[in-house]
């Protein structure tokens, strides 16, 4: 089951913050976080497993809701650099299988 | 530390064809897992290896396929290629063993079908 990730897109200033939502309709067992450059490999950004677990890497934070079986990605003070295209994937309990979303486009502008 | 390496990185192929593509995973990492990726539909999975053993598996017709070798470097094969086949895959390995661990990433192989 594909989790639904939203917004799409998402435009940024410099500085500016945004959060991107995962969401699944079955019980998790944990959410992942990657990030891919325009050309690049997905790079990990984070694993939260269940137990509403807050995690952070740099200025990007997320926070996981099991009962609600969703997950937020925060990103604060943004930069440049973080612009690229965010996908959530999430791990049925017992599935041993990673399952990623449509992802989110987030460009950070000057 | 060399990354995954992934082989042929673009290829361009006809209907009805069939492609094999490689993945070398990072010295240690024992878990392969494929993915499809499509400007519409994200990163599907394809399936995982784990010692040579297929241990997940996406919804993909029987086309697509997979091995894995013992020293743990994995290769898919898509037979009879249709026109929707054109993406891009991904090879993902993963130090744990497990599919849902850290993965690494790479550069993946743009398969064309004309």
């Amino acid at each position: 089951q594909q989790p639904v990730q939203s917004p799409q897109a998402v435009i940024l200033r410099e500085g500016e913050d945004a959060v991107i939502n995962c969401s699944s309709s079955k019980a998790l067992y944990s959410v992942h976080w990657y990030r891919q450059k325009h050309g690049e490999a997905p790079v990990f950004l984070m694993i939260l497993l269940k137990g509403g677990e807050q995690k952070g890497h740099e200025k990007i934070s997320a926070s996981f809701n099991e009962k609600k079986q969703q997950s937020s990605l925060y990103l604060t003070a943004s930069q440049l650099s973080y612009s690229g295209t965010y996908f959530c994937g999430t791990e049925e309990g017992g599935s041993e299988k990673l399952v990623f979303g449509k992802g989110t486009k987030l460009t950070v502008n000057p | 530390k060399a990354g995954v390496t992934q082989t042929p990185r673009y290829l361009i192929k006809t209907r009805g064809q069939q492609v094999t593509l490689s993945c070398s995973p990072i010295s240690g990492h024992r878990s392969v897992s494929w993915y499809q990726q499509t400007p519409g539909q994200g990163l599907q999975f394809l399936f995982e290896y784990f010692s040579e053993t297929q241990r997940n598996k996406g919804n993909f017709p029987g086309r697509f396929s997979g091995r894995q070798f013992s020293n743990s470097r994995s290769e898919m094969n898509v037979s009879t290629l249709e026109l929707g086949d054109s993406a891009l895959y991904l090879c993902a390995t993963s130090r744990q063993g497990r599919n849902t661990g850290e993965l690494f990433f790479g550069e993946g192989s743009r398969l064309t079908v004309l």
